[in-house]
């Protein structure tokens, strides 16, 4: 069965404190792995996608990797208006994706 | 203006009650979606739909339907609304090509 898990399920930092977010998938014919930001009560807001292993994105202070298994998403020197929900999604063919339940981050300043 | 806009926004109904969730886009998009959104079980796929005589079950279809009107509108009916049907409702749409697939801003839906 495809699986999508994202760890943690929560993460606090302080301003400045940079972090890494895990997805771990386990799919097969995998054609892409998304990442999207969502802020409370607002639509998932696409980030990045990521298409064959060693492949890297980065935007901002966010930089996504991907390896057979897994996704990493990077943040370095959060600032608080990073905090949000992040939601990594698998593409298996027929445009649909397979949601993990998402990270969320919790930037103090 | 909203590339995908969502009507209503918010909306409580009663168990039995049918209600309907409506989607445009101005994307020009082929491809469009509904997910669900519960807290600790993420999104779920619920209908999607390729083109306007085109329509699949997601994941969750049971106890919804779907009505794709035209290209830019697609939109969900609750038969008869029961509470556990109280969730985020987004509609979504994707080009042919990127595989990239973008929200619009949800309807939250409260069922009593």
């Amino acid at each position: 069965e495809d699986q999508v898990t994202q760890s943690p399920e929560a993460l606090r930092l302080q301003e400045g404190e940079s972090s890494s977010l895990n997805c771990s998938y386990t799919v097969s014919g995998l054609r892409g792995l998304f990442w999207y930001r969502q802020d409370p009560g607002k639509g998932p807001e696409f980030l990045f996608t990521l298409y064959s292993a060693g492949e890297e994105k980065e935007k901002e202070r966010l930089k996504a990797t991907l390896t057979k298994k897994e996704s990493f998403l990077h943040i370095t020197a959060p600032k608080p208006e990073d905090s949000a929900t992040y939601l990594c999604a698998v593409h298996k063919g027929a445009q649909k994706l397979v949601f993990g339940q998402g990270t969320r981050l919790t930037i103090n300043p | 203006d909203a590339d995908v806009t969502q009507t209503p926004r918010n909306r409580i109904t009663k168990t039995g009650k049918r209600i309907m969730l409506e989607c445009s886009q101005t994307k020009g998009h082929d491809r469009m979606y509904w997910y669900r959104q519960d807290p600790g079980l993420g999104l779920r796929l619920i209908y999607y739909s390729f083109d306007v005589k085109d329509i699949n079950k997601g994941e969750i279809s049971d106890g919804y339907s779907v009505s794709r009107q035209a290209q830019a509108k697609f939109s969900l009916s609750l038969e008869s609304a029961i509470p556990n049907q109280t969730a985020l409702y987004f509609c979504a749409t994707s080009a042919e090509t990127s595989g990239r697939i973008e929200f619009g801003p949800g309807t939250r839906l409260t069922v009593t």
